[in-house]
This record gives C-alpha cells, structure tokens and sequence, in this order.
C-alpha cells in the first residue's frame, strides 16, 4: 500500500518548450501533495504544496508562473515546466499525504529532467 | 520556518558495526519526524518515523531516539550491512498543521565488507 507513482521517470526536451510532470497516488487519496527538486548530491528542496481544488502555495524564490502546479484530483497532481532552460534540469520528487489524517509522507519515484 | 541540520555528511563503517546519524530541528511546533533511505536515482524511501508523543522507536536493526527538549533526534542502524549503504535523510514536519516536510542534508553511508 501507500504507492506514489510519476510519469515519466525521464525526460529530455530542448531549451524553451514545456514538459509535464503527473503524480498519482495510487491507493490512497491525497488532498496534499507536494513537489520537491533535488541537484546532484544535494538535499531535497520543497518547491511547492498542492492542494485539491485549490491553488498552489510555492515557496519563496520558486516562481509560480515557470512551475505550474495543478492538483485536479484527489489522486494527481501535475507540475509542468514552462519555457525550460538548462538550469532547471534536476530531479523533480512528488510526495502525498493521505487524506485521513496519518503522519506519513510518501514519495514518488522522482523525474528526471534534463534541458537541454 | 523550520530548519534541519544533519551530521555527519559521509559515514564509513565496517559491516556489523553500528551507524549513528544526528539531526536537530528548529521550530519546537514540530511532532513528527521521519528518515528516509535513497538509493541512487529513486525516490526516497521511509524507513522509520517517529512523533513527539514518544522518546525512543524501534524496527528490527534500525531505532530512532527524540529529545524534544533539545531538539534533536538520531537514527541507529545496527549490525549494519552492505546493502545499508545509501544516502539517509532525517527530515520534520508539523503534520497537526499540514506543513511539508523540511530535510536535512543527508548522510551518505558506506558499509564496507
């Protein structure tokens, strides 16, 4: 149980286009997800909290209008990556917290993205 | 906001020794705190929590200890073996308010046979 899964766990794309991220908890409902980034030998570092049915709230120094975040559903959140540069390539982790209220964080596999 | 410190960054041990890794916390509204295991290129793995409710935790090798009134809690793997190694981060949170998770930097552990 308590399996959180993204799609896709790769992606190369070219400087200046857009790329989607999913994040679908899979057993359980999550009326919070949140996004993480991680560099190379680095922690993990929240970029935002999603919430259904409502808008993101990002974390200083994260820009909304670049990472959109759209949490439609209890068991998906997606983030997408506008006009992506090189600098923005990393590791993209989601994790979700079930809605009944338990303690427990659990992660995706993570997406790698790579800009180039 | 909270802020979590992790030490030491690189931990080598030799297999079947005992491996302690130390994180403090800063905001004191904090009551729940994790570790998690990553291996290379995956996600992180929970292997452990512990609330504010509760002192000590164990799970066969690994125990988490909590002081809250210094704020600082530890992971403790003992007998440790190869496949331990990766990178372990201890992370808290205020999950009574719904906040996210804060990590720590990580430790990276070596066990060597």
């Amino acid at each position: 149980g308590a399996v959180v899964s993204q799609h896709p766990s790769w992606v190369i794309c070219k400087s200046g286009t857009s790329v989607k991220i999913e994040c679908r908890s899979l057993d359980f409902q999550a009326t919070t997800m949140f996004w993480y980034r991680q560099f190379p030998k680095q922690s993990l570092m929240l970029m935002a909290t999603s919430n259904e049915g409502s808008k993101a709230t990002y974390e200083q120094g994260v820009e909304k209008d670049k990472f959109l975040i759209n949490h439609a559903s209890l068991t998906l959140s997606t983030l997408t990556v506008t006009s992506a540069h090189p600098e923005d390539s990393s590791f993209y982790i989601c994790s979700a917290s079930p809605s009944s209220g338990a303690y427990e964080q659990y992660f995706g596999p993570g997406t790698r993205l790579t800009v180039t | 906001g909270e802020n979590v410190e992790q030490h030491p960054s690189t931990l080598s041990v030799q297999e079947g020794d005992s491996a302690v890794i130390k994180c403090t916390y800063s905001d004191s509204a904090s009551n729940y705190f994790p570790w998690y295991k990553q291996e290379l290129g995956k996600g992180p793995q929970l292997i452990i929590d512990i609330r504010s409710n509760v002192g000590e935790k164990k799970d066969q090798r690994i125990a988490v200890t909590l002081n809250k009134t210094a704020k600082h809690f530890s992971l403790h793997i003992t007998e440790t073996q190869p496949e331990d190694s990766a990178v372990y981060f201890c992370a808290a949170s205020n999950r009574q308010a719904g906040t996210a998770l804060i990590f720590g930097k990580g430790t990276t552990l070596s066990v060597s046979s």
